[in-house]
This record gives C-alpha cells, structure tokens and sequence, in this order.
C-alpha cells in the first residue's frame, strides 16, 4: 500500500535561506509523487509533480523536487525562501499505477515559516 | 467556470443534522474528487467520480456518508444525522480526466455542534 512521511511538521527558515521540505513515500508500484501548498483559508495548489519522466522536477515560484528511488524520496527545495512562501506543504503520492492524479495518499504536510 | 467553486464556504450544524455539501467542478472536467481535512486526520481521501460514476468510494468513512454526480458536473457530498467528528474541512477537486491535474476548490469548512 501506497504511504507518505512527511519529516517535520514545522521548519522555519530566514529569508534569502535553503528551504528544505523532506518527503519519504513507500509504494508497491512505480509513484506518481506530487507536492502541493495551502495558503491560509485556500484550497490546495500544485506546485510541481514527477510521473516517471526526468527525474529533477521543477515546479512554480522556483521550487524543485528530486524523486531518488534508492533512497525512497522526492524532497521540496528552493535556494531561497520568500516571505511569500510561508504556508503549509503537502506531499502525495498516488494511489494507483500510471494514472489517476486525483486519488491522492497526502503526507501530514508541513508548515512553513519564513523570518525576516 | 474558473476555477472549482464549493458552497457553502462554512456550514455550521447541530449533531444529527443531515448537511448537503456541493461541488461545481471546472467545465468539462470530467473526474472529480472528494476529500475530508482535518486537524487530527490530515488529507484523507473520500471518493471519486468519473463522469456521473463513482468508481472509487473506498474512503467514504461511514455509511453516513454519500456522495452523487448528476449530468458529469455538479457533486453534492450528503453526511446524515452528523457527529462531531465529521467537523473538518471538505474539499473538492477537479481534473480533465483521471490522467491530468486535480484542481482543488476553497473548501467548506463544516463545524458540528
């Protein structure tokens, strides 16, 4: 069965510092693995996605993610961090093989602080 | 429309109501998906239409729970006699097909009192 570990349900950075949101998933087949944020009192967006092409995926507002096989993980990254990017980040991966980006296993997310 | 629309936004309820919440996906998109947020529980997973179908309804977590899709748009999500318990915010998404990018509304946040 399909399951994502979010590390850290809390990281605070300064601005202008490495934002590194960490994500471990385990998956009986080949992961779709997607990373989406929640602004206060929004709905989800999608920040980027891998679906088994290359394997540095890079999404909006300069974040990146690298799916590892060997290490079962696809952790978030931005060089750095804007204030703007303080909100809630969930990782997920889904639930069947090839397909369906809507039935989604998300992580507990973690919440993200940016300090001046 | 532009984006995935819910309403109500909030819904506040006494237990043992029955509530109807409702979901207008983007135009043409034909998958549409359902999910539960909440403190203790996170994401979770509640069910999925592929046009007027439901083909996954694996998360629905009681039988007080259903969900319908009428003419492949519109989703309403019907909780019967509510518990505490169901107080979460419930989100919809929306997707051209199963294949492609779920686009997630604002939520309703139900508060069972």
């Amino acid at each position: 069965a399909q399951s994502v570990t979010q590390l850290g349900s809390h990281v605070s950075v300064s601005e202008g510092a490495l934002v590194l949101l960490r994500c471990n998933y385990s998956s009986s087949v080949p992961p779709y693995l997607f990373w989406y944020v929640q602004y206060p009192n929004q709905g989800l967006q999608l920040l980027l996605k891998y679906t088994s092409a290359a394997t540095l995926v890079k999404g909006i507002n300069g974040f990146e993610a690298e799916f590892k096989k060997s290490e079962t993980s696809f952790h978030l990254t931005k060089p750095s961090a804007h204030m703007s990017d303080a909100a809630e980040y969930f990782c997920a991966v889904s639930m069947n093989y090839g397909g369906s980006q809507g039935n989604l296993i998300f992580g507990k997310g973690t919440k993200l602080s940016v300090k001046p | 429309g532009a984006g995935v629309s819910q309403s109500p936004s909030n819904k506040v309820t006494e237990k043992g109501k029955d509530v109807e919440l409702r979901c207008d996906p983007i135009s043409g998109h034909t998958a549409l998906y359902w999910y539960r947020q909440s403190l203790g529980q996170g994401l979770e997973f509640l069910i999925y239409f592929q046009g007027n179908s439901a083909p996954d309804k694996s998360g629905l977590p009681s039988d007080r729970f259903s969900a319908e899709r009428t003419g492949g748009s519109v989703s309403t999500l019907t909780i019967q006699r509510t518990q505490q318990e169901d107080s979460a915010v419930y989100l919809c998404a929306s997707s051209l097909d199963a294949n492609t990018e779920a686009f997630f509304g604002q939520g309703t946040r139900l508060t069972v009192v």
